[in-house]
């Protein structure tokens, strides 16, 4: 099976722009979830969605949102982008919502000038 | 803000020695994992242990769990330059719960 696939891989933007990144699950995932790593903050948990919906939420403001399609898709966005939101985000699926292990993407990297 | 914490948080060993990292954590768990995560790439899935569990082993993975002290162990034996990477202990709540990561061990592993 093709593992999770991430896109784009790296992405540079201005402040105040929006972004969009893509996360495609392993075959057969219905859950996806959704983290931030910064070298100060380490990895922090963002969404995670199941069937469409959001199940949990980490402690991010409203700027930070996302969905998740009928083909288990899901796609997340950041509004009004601030320098502190560069980072690494990875996107992991497992085949259902609460089981425990995870299987991530190669995440993309985000630069925020 | 993250759950767990881990120390070392870098260890620099040579190829063949042992490595051993630790993993704190604050709350009740269902169970502990831990990823590896080479050069900021991805995380990859190593071993999961049940809050039931005190010890469990993989190829050249050992890990502990002592719940009375909420933490955890990772011992890699007769390591390997490719063990080059950076641990991440993460915390399972059980049900629906998020997964909750620690703060990491940078491993390198010198030829």
């Amino acid at each position: 099976k093709a593992g999770v696939t991430q896109t784009p891989r790296y992405l540079i933007k201005t402040r105040g722009q929006q972004v969009t990144l893509s996360c495609s699950p392993i075959s057969g995932h219905r859950s996806v979830s959704w983290y931030q790593q910064t070298p100060g903050q380490g990895l922090q948990f963002l969404f995670e969605y199941f069937s469409e919906t959001q199940r949990n939420k980490g402690n991010f403001p409203g700027r930070f949102s996302g969905r998740q399609f009928s083909n288990s898709r899901s796609e997340m966005n950041v509004s009004t982008l601030e320098l502190g939101d560069s980072a690494l985000y990875l996107c992991a699926s497992s085949l259902e919502q609460g089981r425990e292990t995870q299987y991530f993407g190669p995440g993309t990297r985000l630069l925020v000038l | 803000s993250q759950q767990g914490e881990e120390d070392p948080q870098a260890l620099s060993i040579q190829e063949g020695e042992n490595a051993t990292m630790n993993c704190s954590y604050k709350t009740s768990i269902n169970n502990l994992q831990w990823y590896r995560q080479n050069s900021g790439r991805g995380l990859v899935h190593l071993i999961l242990i049940r809050s039931n569990e005190r010890e469990k082993h993989s190829g050249r993975l050992r890990v502990t769990l002592d719940t009375s002290k909420k933490s955890s162990s990772l011992l890699i034996t007769a390591s390997r330059a490719a063990d080059t990477a950076s641990y991440f202990c993460a915390t399972h709540g059980g049900g629906f719960q998020k997964l909750v990561f620690g703060t990491g061990t940078r491993l390198l592993v010198s030829p």
